[in-house]
């Protein structure tokens, strides 16, 4: 079965400092990946979206950045953190859609992070 | 731009009492419209999707409907722990999963 992992669980971070949070999905391939950013009583807002190794999407520009070094294996990263930045951050994934047929997601955990 | 409004924002209701949650959207195409749980301080837990209008999909005590212009998800006698945020979200040509701001369901015992 396809299992999904994020981590950390938690972080508090100072401001201008880096980031770097990973996601691994296991037991599927070539999946949609995605990272996504939910504040406080807030809807869930899409940062960034992989199709395949290599290949990033950017929805919002900010300072954030994410890479996608395996097939199965996301990162966000920031160079130097900013309050703003504070928020739950959520990795997923999804089935790849060549006939048009789209999937739900399936969510991490999430990392609380904290920047202070 | 693709929109999607969920309502209320917050339900509370007695143990049995059933209801429903409605979530309104506008979306050039639509190509699925989902629905999640979310519990406090963890991912969104992926319960239904639906494609077309008259489509209906159930999951125990809850029941999804679909029509051109909004979907209902109905939670027929509610127990303690169906308390959760309940999560509506689109997918059209236009964009990826697009997300409402959830509605917040506390069950009473």
């Amino acid at each position: 079965s396809q299992t999904i992992h994020q981590w950390p669980a938690t972080l508090v971070q100072p401001v201008g400092s880096p980031l770097s949070l990973e996601c691994t999905v296991e037991g599927t391939s070539n999946p949609n990946l995605y990272w996504y950013r939910q504040a406080a009583g807030r809807g869930l807002q899409l940062l960034f979206y992989s199709v395949g190794i290599g290949q990033i999407s950017s929805e919002v520009p900010q300072n954030l950045s994410a890479s996608r070094p395996q097939d199965r294996q996301f990162i966000l990263s920031s160079k130097k953190l900013l309050l703003s930045d504070s928020g739950f951050y959520l990795c997923a994934w999804s089935a790849p859609s060549p006939t048009g047929t789209y999937y739900g997601y399936t969510f991490g955990s999430g990392t609380r992070l904290t920047v202070v | 731009e693709d929109q999607v409004t969920q309502s209320p924002e917050a339900l509370r209701l007695q143990e049995g009492e059933s209801s429903s949650l409605n979530c309104s959207y506008t979306v050039s195409g639509l190509r699925g419209l989902f629905w999640y749980r979310q519990d406090p301080g963890k991912g969104p837990e992926f319960l239904f999707t639906l494609y077309s209008a008259g489509e209906e999909k159930e999951k125990e005590r809850l029941k999804a409907t679909l029509t051109k212009k909004e979907s209902f998800l109905h939670i027929t006698a509610p127990k303690p722990e169906d308390s959760a945020t309940y999560l509506c979200a689109v997918r059209s040509n236009n964009n990826d999963m697009r997300f409402g701001a959830g509605t917040r369901l506390t069950v009473k015992p």
